[in-house]
């Protein structure tokens, strides 16, 4: 099952550009996590924001959280082409199942 | 952060026999694993739930016949595809935790079968 969807689908940007990726989910939530898989790949894990956390940064992300509209959103400023990748948001609703959503392929253009 | 180890990390195997794939939590004792199936192009669907010492919770729509988990210690779990057939070829990645902790996940098995 999946808890949610993600928008865009698919995003193109310039290098140099910020890319935005939104969220949503269904059901309560204790977490929402960011993921970022290369191709073919593992995933790797971006950024954890808590049911009581509104704003995160790390380095070039920033994640909101809106726990009143269900959504979350992740922001790449000054994307490099080696941010190409697809994003996965992922939700824990503390019983320590982790669903995913549907996932945002971003292509970052040199 | 904690590190889950999965093999192998890519297997191809002819169409009607069994393929297992391992999922270990090197330094931490997981309570519970987590198995996904990605197909190209698409999201990680959940499979199935195990924990240690019990039967594994499947998710609706996924045989738990063909799909055999057995999580018989806190570090291993064991995914078995089971008749294989080419449609089962997908990505398949495990993540474990342990009671109150985030999941961390295995680097995933790509399974072909031909």
């Amino acid at each position: 099952s999946q808890q949610g969807e993600e928008d865009p689908q698919a995003l193109s940007i310039q290098e140099g550009e910020n890319a935005t990726m939104n969220c949503s989910y269904k059901t309560s939530i204790n977490n929402l996590q960011w993921y970022r898989q290369n191709s073919g790949r593992g995933l790797v894990h971006l950024i954890l924001i808590r049911s009581n956390e509104r704003e995160k940064h790390s380095g070039r992300l920033r994640v909101t959280l809106d726990t009143s509209k269900k959504s979350s959103s992740l922001l790449i400023t000054a994307s490099r082409a080696a941010d190409t990748a697809s994003y996965f948001c992922a939700t824990d609703d503390g019983g320590f199942k982790t669903i995913f959503g549907a996932g945002t392929r971003l292509f970052v253009k040199a | 952060g904690a590190v889950v180890s999965q093999h192998p990390s890519w297997v191809i195997c002819k169409s009607g026999t069994s393929v297992k794939i391992e999922c270990r939590s090197l330094d931490f004792q997981a309570t519970t694993m987590f198995w996904y199936r990605q197909f190209p192009k698409q999201s990680l669907m959940l499979m199935a739930t195990s924990n240690e010492g019990s039967k594994a919770t499947y998710e609706q729509g996924v045989e738990k016949d063909k799909f055999l988990i057995n999580h018989a210690s806190l570090t291993l779990s064991t995914l078995t595809v089971t008749s294989a057939h080419p449609e089962d070829s997908s990505f398949y990645i495990c993540s474990a935790t342990q009671t109150g902790s985030e999941a961390f996940f295995g680097q995933g098995t790509r399974l072909t079968v031909v």
